[in-house]
């Protein structure tokens, strides 16, 4: 069945710092990936998609390339601020008419002043 | 625009108590969806609805859970009786069919104590 895996957290950066967390899947056929992010307190927030290989998901400075040959969709951003501390998770959506959202375990990420 | 809303936002109960907890999907979604989060077992779905109707529950963890959606505007997950292992924090999420990106509400915050 479909599964996705990111790197175990916690992360711990330095304001500015630059940010990758890694994420690998495996789904059949031709998911749609995503990440979604959680503050403190809140609900899931979509963060960026992509729905087909090569694409690149970007927003907030937030970026993400769907890979197909490494089933790879690792997030980056250049440059970190407090405010992105929060909870990140990668997860697909295979295609058809399946609906049903994998996530990965999510990784917390603080960012230090 | 409104987005995902869900009531009560914290819900303390005692064992063996009934619980309902409600959500109000995006106006004209049609896909809805319930998730329980937990620190053991992150997010899992539990149940999903297109139109009203479910079409997937296999998520959904025992017979004393059940959800409906009598309308394009609301939907009600049950537990009952309750138990402490149920203690989790419980999301609603809708999308549009075609967009493959779900929105998330705020999440209801459940404690069986």
């Amino acid at each position: 069945g479909d599964s996705v895996t990111q790197m175990e957290g916690p992360v711990t950066l330095s304001e500015e710092a630059f940010l990758t967390i890694n994420c690998t899947y495996t789904a059949t056929g031709y998911p749609s990936l995503f990440w979604y992010v959680q503050y403190p307190g809140e609900g899931l927030q979509l963060l960026l998609k992509a729905t087909k290989a090569d694409d690149k998901g970007s927003n907030k400075g937030f970026e993400a390339t769907y890979r197909k040959e490494t089933t790879s969709f690792h997030l980056e951003k250049g440059s970190v601020q407090v405010s992105d501390s929060a909870v990140y998770f990668c997860a697909l959506l295979s295609g058809g008419s399946n609906y049903k959202l994998t996530f990965g375990k999510g990784t917390l990420l603080t960012v230090n002043p | 625009d409104a987005g995902v809303i869900q009531s009560p936002r914290h819900e303390v109960t005692e064992m063996g108590q009934e619980v309902t907890l409600r959500c109000k999907p995006i106006s004209g979604h049609d896909y809805l969806f319930w998730y329980r989060q937990t620190m053991m077992r992150g997010l899992e779905l539990l149940i999903y609805f297109n139109n009203n109707v479910p079409i997937d529950d296999s998520g959904m963890p025992e017979d004393r859970f059940s959800a409906k959606m009598p309308n394009a505007s609301f939907s009600t997950l049950k537990i009952q009786p309750s138990e402490p292992r149920d203690s989790a924090v419980y999301f609603c999420a809708s999308s549009l069919q075609g967009a493959r990106e779900q929105y998330f509400g705020p999440g209801t915050r459940l404690t069986v104590t």
